[in-house]
């Protein structure tokens, strides 16, 4: 079965750039989409079709492709930003299952 | 106010069924698709299972192997998951998710905690 793999953690200082990124297959040619969530809440878009910021979500988050690899940037990290984050796409098909990443928790020392 | 509310989550003993409930108000419910993603304790997200607007299509997660069924009731803004066969490992929140265009999940509700254990 397809797999997306994210890093399990990522820490940063206030201020500083976090990077978190997402591999699979085939994400050359299928859009992929981030998920950010909280501790004990649900989770909540903030990267939609590899690069769109959805609605509500601070500048400093953005996305980018590379071949095989997605990432979501977060510049000028806050306190409020940690959380785990989660990729998601489909396999080359485009059709079901949605597949997620196992998730990357972000920690702002 | 838009928004999801799930409800039905329980403590059952593992080979029980269960039935999840998710009301949706705020929005126009009986045009967009829908899902189930659950969330083990500690553990990432797993897409469960999705149902098209009318409810004419319906997609399931491989590894639940036919114990659970997605539906839905237009008329009453409500999503189902019904759970048969219920395993330990089927200990998670679970989730529903709003389904749009762009975006597979673009809304969350907060969740019900099913629990399998005797």
């Amino acid at each position: 079965s397809y797999e997306l793999t994210q890093p399990p953690s990522v820490s940063v200082s206030p201020g500083q750039t976090a990077r978190i990124t997402c591999s699979g297959a085939a994400l050359p040619k299928r859009y992929s989409y981030w998920y950010q969530q909280k501790a004990g809440q649900a989770p909540v878009v903030v990267i939609y079709k590899d690069t769109e910021r959805a609605s509500g979500i601070p500048e400093r988050f953005s996305g980018s492709s590379s071949g095989t690899i997605v990432t979501l940037t977060i510049s000028a990290v806050q306190a409020e930003d940690e959380a785990d984050y989660y990729c998601q796409s489909t396999d080359i098909s485009g059709s079901y299952p949605l597949v997620l990443g196992g998730g990357t928790r972000l920690t702002v020392l | 106010q838009v928004q999801l509310v799930e409800s039905g989550g329980d403590v059952v003993q593992p080979g029980r069924s269960l039935r999840l409930s998710c009301t949706a108000s705020g929005f126009n419910f009986s045009i967009y698709g829908m899902h189930w993603v659950r969330q083990a304790p500690g553990k990432g997200l797993e897409w469960v299972a999705v149902i098209s607007y009318d409810g004419s299509d319906k997609y399931y997660a491989d590894s639940l192997k036919g114990r659970f069924t997605i539906s839905r009731d237009n008329s009453k803004n409500t999503l189902f998951l019904q759970m048969h066969s219920l395993r330990p490992e089927d200990t998670a929140i679970y989730f529903c998710a709003k389904d749009s265009p762009i975006i597979p999940f673009d809304l969350w509700g907060q969740g019900t905690l099913v629990t399998v254990s005797s």
